[in-house]
């Protein structure tokens, strides 16, 4: 297995509160990523990084904000966290860097409550 | 941009009884095509990818998909369920832009 861990696992927090979701790996990979899993949609994309402090946006960034001063770290920011957010997060490495077909591995996941 | 579509949110089937997943996607370059599993409260593990090459690609516990390029699908089959494949599997695609992913299948075995 991939060497990703997420935490925290389980989260409750009140509307209008900041929360960081921390994404972790031992891989060394280049390419990280942050998801977002709703009932109906699938996984869709928040946020990804290429490397050390490169970021981009993906599908659904509004309300969110990452950073990646690390190569093994990558954080989800959630500025002012509101019911829509209430979600499952999951984290993804890219196994081959910026190659065609490459496939992603995943953490565990974190189950955001957002009251 | 790629999509893909998952047809059927939810498929029941006998234990011992042929599993087909259906997936159709869109791209507007060659793709790359994936089937992940997803447990519960588990993250998401690769069954098995379509890069190039052989359109029938085999992976992980007894699944295989085959690419068919003439009806943009990427159908997953096992021939025989069991009991331990009873979860939720994604398609996703992934070309010219990120990797998208279908909306999911969840996988019922009954006994």
């Amino acid at each position: 297995d991939a060497g990703i861990t997420q935490s925290p696992r389980h989260k409750v927090t009140e509307t209008g509160t900041p929360v960081t979701l921390r994404c972790h790996q031992t891989e060394n990979h280049r390419y990280m990523y942050w998801y977002r899993q709703d009932p109906g949609h699938g996984l869709r994309l928040i946020h990804y990084s290429y490397g050390v402090k490169d970021t981009d946006k993906g599908e659904v960034s509004d309300g969110y904000s990452v950073s990646r001063s690390k190569t093994e770290d990558f954080l989800l920011t959630l500025e002012s966290a509101t019911s829509s957010q209430t979600s499952v997060y999951f984290c993804a490495i890219s196994a081959e860097e910026n190659a065609p077909g490459y496939e992603q591995y995943f953490g565990p996941g974190t189950r955001l409550t957002v009251t | 941009a790629q999509s893909v579509t998952q047809l059927g949110s939810h498929v029941s089937v006998s234990e011992g009884a042929l599993v087909l997943l259906r997936c159709n996607y869109s791209s507007s370059v060659p793709p790359y095509l994936f089937w992940y599993v997803q447990y519960p409260n588990q993250g998401l593990q690769l069954l098995l990818k379509y890069t190039t090459g052989a359109t029938l690609v085999k992976g992980i516990n007894g699944f295989e998909a085959e690419f068919k390029k003439s009806e943009t699908s990427f159908h997953l089959t096992k021939p025989s369920a069991h009991m331990s494949d009873a979860a939720e599997y994604f398609c996703a695609v992934s070309g010219a832009d990120d990797m998208r992913f279908g909306a999911g299948t969840r996988l019922t075995v009954k006994p």
